[in-house]
């Protein structure tokens, strides 16, 4: 069966870091691209941004350019997202998604940034 | 604010036929296909149409999609209590080295 199976949901403070993850199975991890998806409390979809596998090439969107890493382990299959510095507005549900047409989604990481 | 635009809300009685439009530009719509997801609630997204058109297997016929230039739009006939969720379009945006881009989501109510 093919699918992305993402790490549990996190709770942390304000200014901590956080890596969340997702990990391919039941299909060549390397000949699709990953994309992350944030969906904050009650609101629509975001694409944040996506990786190649294969190569770790990266492309971001402006939105989240700068505030979050995107990063792959082609040797395990999974996929990252990754802050340095949390903070409360990063609270929401994050969704990993399989290129092209996001055929395949994990099953969401839920973050909760507080105090 | 989306990029590509839909209604916030739509319904519709058991067995009706309902749409939802999708606006874009000719850098995403205009020039990608476009994708349908649906998202029960406290579920993920899941596939409902790619490239325009296209089920993916296990996907109802009374679901189909449509584009025309920069606009798209999905159709679910006989409709039913268990289509009630949030409807997303999404395509490809070529600005900005290229993104993703979703609609603001529509939530189809089964009345």
């Amino acid at each position: 069966e093919v699918q992305l199976v993402q790490s549990g949901a996190e709770v942390k403070k304000p200014g901590e870091s956080l890596r969340i993850s997702c990990k391919g199975s039941g299909y060549s991890f390397t000949s699709y691209w990953i994309s992350w998806v944030r969906q904050m409390p009650g609101k629509g979809l975001e694409w944040m941004g996506r990786i190649d596998p294969s190569d770790s090439y990266t492309n971001y969107s402006p939105s989240f350019q700068g505030h979050v890493t995107i990063s792959a382990d082609k040797s395990i299959s999974t996929a990252y997202l990754q802050w340095s510095s949390l903070k409360a507005s990063d609270t929401a549900m994050y969704y990993c998604a399989r290129h092209s047409a996001f055929d395949i989604w994990g099953q969401g990481t839920m973050v909760t940034v507080s105090s | 604010q989306s990029v590509l635009t839909q209604p916030p809300s739509a319904s519709g009685t058991p067995g009706q036929r309902v749409t939802i439009s999708c606006s874009g530009s000719s850098s995403n719509i205009g020039s990608n296909t476009v994708n349908w997801y649906q998202q029960l609630p406290g579920t993920a997204p899941k596939l409902l149409i790619y490239s325009n058109n296209q089920r993916p297997s296990g996907v109802p016929d009374r679901f189909s999609g449509s584009k025309s230039g920069t606009s798209a739009s999905l159709a679910i006939s006989g409709l039913q209590s268990e289509d009630e969720a949030d409807y997303y379009c999404a395509a490809w945006d070529d600005s900005l080295n290229g993104r993703a881009v979703f609609g603001g989501g529509t939530k189809l109510t089964v009345l």
